[in-house]
C-alpha cells in the first residue's frame, strides 16, 4: 500500500514569488493535514481538509492556503512567499475527521527554502 | 491550553544503552490521544504509538515500551538496548477534541554511538 506522497521534494523559489505543493494520501484515506516544520518554531498545524471542506485551521496568515479534490488528493498554497516561509512542509493523512483520535501518517514532506 | 513538552533536546548514548525520552503534555479535554513519531533525517515522520487516556496500560514492542501515567500528565518512551538506526529525531504528539489537529513537542534528537 502506498504511503503519502508529496510533490515536489525540494523547491528554491524567490521572495514575493508564489508555491504550490502537492499531497496524495495513502488509497482510502480521506482526511489531509498539513503541517510545517522549522527550526524556530517545530511542528505547526497549517490546516485539514476533509470531503473538500477545511475543518480546521492553525494560526498561519491568509497567505497560506489549501484546498482538496473529489479523490482527496489536496494542494496547498501559498503567495508572495516570504524568507520566513523557508521549511518543510508536511501532509498527512488519516482515515476519517472526527474527535476519536484518528492517527495521521506522514508523507516525507517537501522541502522550501526562500531565496 | 494544548501543550506537549519534551524538556531534552539532544541525547547521545552508546549502543546497547537504554535510553528514556521524555514528553510531558497539558490538555483541557477529557478524551485526548498521545503519540509518539520518529522522524529521520529524510524527514517523513513514521509512527510509532498511539495511546488514548482511558487506556494506562504501558506497551511493549520489541525493544521500545512506553509509559503513560495520567497522575503526572506523562507519556514516556524507553528505547532498550538502543541500535545506531534508532538515531532520529523523536516527537511526543497530542491530539484532543479538535479533529486531527495534532500538537508537537519540540523534540528530542537521539544520537547511539557505536
Amino acid at each position: 500500500k502506498a504511503g503519502v506522497t508529496q510533490t515536489p521534494r525540494y523547491l528554491i523559489k524567490t521572495r514575493g514569488q508564489q508555491v504550490t505543493l502537492s499531497c496524495s494520501p495513502i488509497s482510502g484515506h480521506r482526511s489531509v493535514s498539513w503541517y510545517q516544520q522549522t527550526p524556530g518554531q517545530g511542528l505547526q498545524f497549517l490546516f485539514e481538509y476533509f470531503s473538500e471542506t477545511q475543518r480546521n485551521k492553525g494560526n498561519f496568515p491568509g497567505r497560506f492556503s489549501g484546498r482538496q479534490f473529489s479523490n482527496s488528493r489536496s494542494e496547498m498554497n501559498v503567495s508572495t512567499l516570504e524568507l520566513g516561509d523557508s521549511a518543510l512542509y508536511l501532509c498527512a493523512s488519516s482515515l476519517g475527521w472526527s474527535s476519536s483520535g484518528n492517527t495521521i501518517y506522514f508523507g516525507e514532506g517537501s522541502w522550501l527554502t526562500v531565496v | 491550553a494544548q501543550k506537549v513538552t519534551q524538556a531534552q533536546t539532544e541525547i547521545s548514548v552508546v549502543e546497547k544503552e537504554d535510553v528514556t525520552l521524555d514528553c510531558v503534555y497539558e490538555t483541557r479535554d477529557t478524551t485526548y490521544y498521545l503519540f509518539w513519531y520518529k522522524q529521520p533525517p529524510s524527514g517523513e515522520l513514521v509512527f510509532l504509538i498511539r495511546r488514548n487516556s482511558f487506556d494506562e496500560q504501558n506497551e511493549i514492542s520489541g525493544r521500545y515500551s512506553w509509559n503513560f501515567q495520567k497522575s503526572t500528565s506523562s507519556f514516556n518512551f524507553t528505547i532498550t538496548a538502543s541500535q545506531v538506526v534508532d538515531s532520529a529525531v523523536y516527537f511526543c504528539a497530542l491530539s484532543g477534541e479538535e479533529g486531527n489537529q495534532f500538537y508537537f513537542g519540540t523534540g528530542t534528537s537521539l544520537t547511539v554511538i557505536p
